[in-house]
């Protein structure tokens, strides 16, 4: 079955700290993993994405890397802001299908504090 | 940022009544997409559409219907909304890529709630 499972479920940090978000998937065949900010009461927002033969991407404060041979993905906030207070989430697709369907994890709920 | 709409944004409504939720784009996307999601659990797909006149069912079991008469248009419609409907609504569309390689732009969402 496929699956996204991510870690930890919720995260409190204080401002100014750096924090690492977790992502296993079990998604076969895979195309790509997805990276996603969600703002209370908002639509989510494309953070990165990555492919098979990508290990690292970096959208400013926010670094992904990706392990294909794990199955594992991490999001690597640097130097958090109060505006990073959001769900992330992580999003695999799979290239088995001619949807391209993608599978959602449930999100880490990120809270900065000042 | 995203040039997709979804109104209303939120919603309260009695069970029984008939609503429909209305998501347009100005992205000119051949792709769109309905999703649910309650709070902290993940997005289920309920409907997707390839093109006008193309409609399909997604993974989640759901008593909305939806219809795609215009390429920027795709409204969803409950006959008659009951509690167990109460959930946030995402909108989401995306650019004609190989499946799987495009990615899915989404609006606001609408959170409905029946009383």
């Amino acid at each position: 079955k496929n699956q996204v499972e991510q870690s930890p479920q919720s995260l409190i940090i204080l401002e100014g700290k750096n924090c690492t978000l977790q992502c296993n998937y079990t998604v076969s065949p895979f195309s790509n993993l997805r990276w996603y900010k969600q703002d209370t009461g908002r639509g989510p927002v494309s953070l990165t994405i990555m492919t098979f033969s990508e290990n690292t991407k970096s959208n400013g404060r926010y670094t992904a890397t990706l392990d294909a041979d794990t199955k594992q993905s991490s999001l690597h906030i640097t130097a958090s802001q109060l505006s990073d207070s959001a769900s992330y989430i992580c999003v695999v697709s799979d290239r088995g299908s001619t949807l391209g369907r993608l599978y959602f994890g449930r999100g880490t709920q990120l809270t900065v504090w000042p | 940022e995203a040039d997709i709409y979804q109104t209303p944004r939120y919603l309260v409504i009695g069970t029984g009544k008939k609503i429909t939720l209305e998501c347009s784009q100005t992205m000119g996307h051949d792709k769109m997409y309905w999703y649910q999601q309650d709070p902290g659990m993940e997005l289920h797909l309920i409907h997707y559409s390839y093109g006008v006149n193309s409609t399909e069912k997604g993974d989640l079991s759901s008593e909305s219907t939806v219809s795609r008469i215009r390429t920027e248009h795709f409204p969803l419609t409950l006959e008659s909304a009951r509690p167990s409907h109460t959930s946030q609504y995402l909108c989401a569309s995306s650019e004609d890529r190989h499946a799987g390689q495009e990615t899915q732009y989404f609006g606001p969402g609408t959170r409905l709630l029946v009383l």
